[in-house]
């Protein structure tokens, strides 16, 4: 079974720090995404990455970057949190074509 | 046009009630379809697939009419459990990457 870790459930920044969420997995899978999800607007892509050191712009990259060193870790960074930054973000790996994604648990992010 | 369009509910159906919710895509060219499931404050979960041919898993019917670009989730003798976020997700061929994007999702609120 595919196991996805996000390090944090939960965490509350303020306004201007850098903030790491780090995202494991343990299926050898090639594609990682990094999402936010809010209320109205559905989960929006933000970052994906298909290899080591490979990464593309989703929907909504503007105040993130991403970094995959290795395979089975994929980080997003929010280089100066903002409040419209609070959100429910969501990591996700995808093994062969067409097959489903698998999520990790959520990370509440609340920046104020 | 979204991409993936989904009547956000609530359907609020009574305990043994038959609930069935659509979803509309506007590419032609996806490939693949899901179901996923969402409890409150919780992450996606996979419900099942959707094969062109249609099919059934217990008392969830999933069916694809690509014709008129839609897929659709029938749950009969509906249980309070059932109560969730049903998120529909397509994924498509872009530009030699599969991009995955998802409804917002039709909430459904089942009573006794």
């Amino acid at each position: 079974d595919v196991k996805v870790t996000q390090s944090s459930r939960y965490l509350v920044k303020r306004t201007g720090e850098k903030v790491f969420l780090e995202c494991v997995q343990d299926m050898d899978h090639e594609n990682m995404f990094w999402y936010r999800q809010d209320p109205g607007l559905g989960l929006r892509l933000i970052y994906f990455s298909y290899d080591v050191k490979m990464k593309e712009k989703g929907d909504i990259p503007e105040g993130y970057s991403v970094s995959r060193e290795k395979k089975e870790r994929f980080s997003l960074i929010l280089e100066s949190a903002s409040t419209n930054q609070t959100s429910m973000y969501l990591c996700a790996t995808l093994g062969q074509l067409n097959s489903p994604l698998h999520f990790g648990n959520g990370t509440r992010l609340t920046v104020t | 046009r979204k991409e993936v369009e989904q009547d956000p509910g609530p359907f609020n159906v009574p305990e043994g009630a038959t609930v069935a919710f659509n979803c509309t895509y506007s590419n032609s060219a996806s490939q693949s379809f899901f179901w996923y499931r969402q409890d409150c404050r919780k992450e996606p979960k996979l419900l099942m697939s959707v094969y062109s041919s249609g099919n059934e898993d217990g008392r969830f019917t999933a069916q694809l009419n690509r014709a008129s670009q839609y897929i659709s989730l029938l749950i009969r003798d509906s249980k309070l459990s059932d109560s969730a976020t049903y998120l529909c997700v397509v994924l498509t061929m872009n530009t030699g990457f599969q991009k995955l994007v998802f409804g917002t999702g039709t909430r459904l609120l089942v009573s006794p």
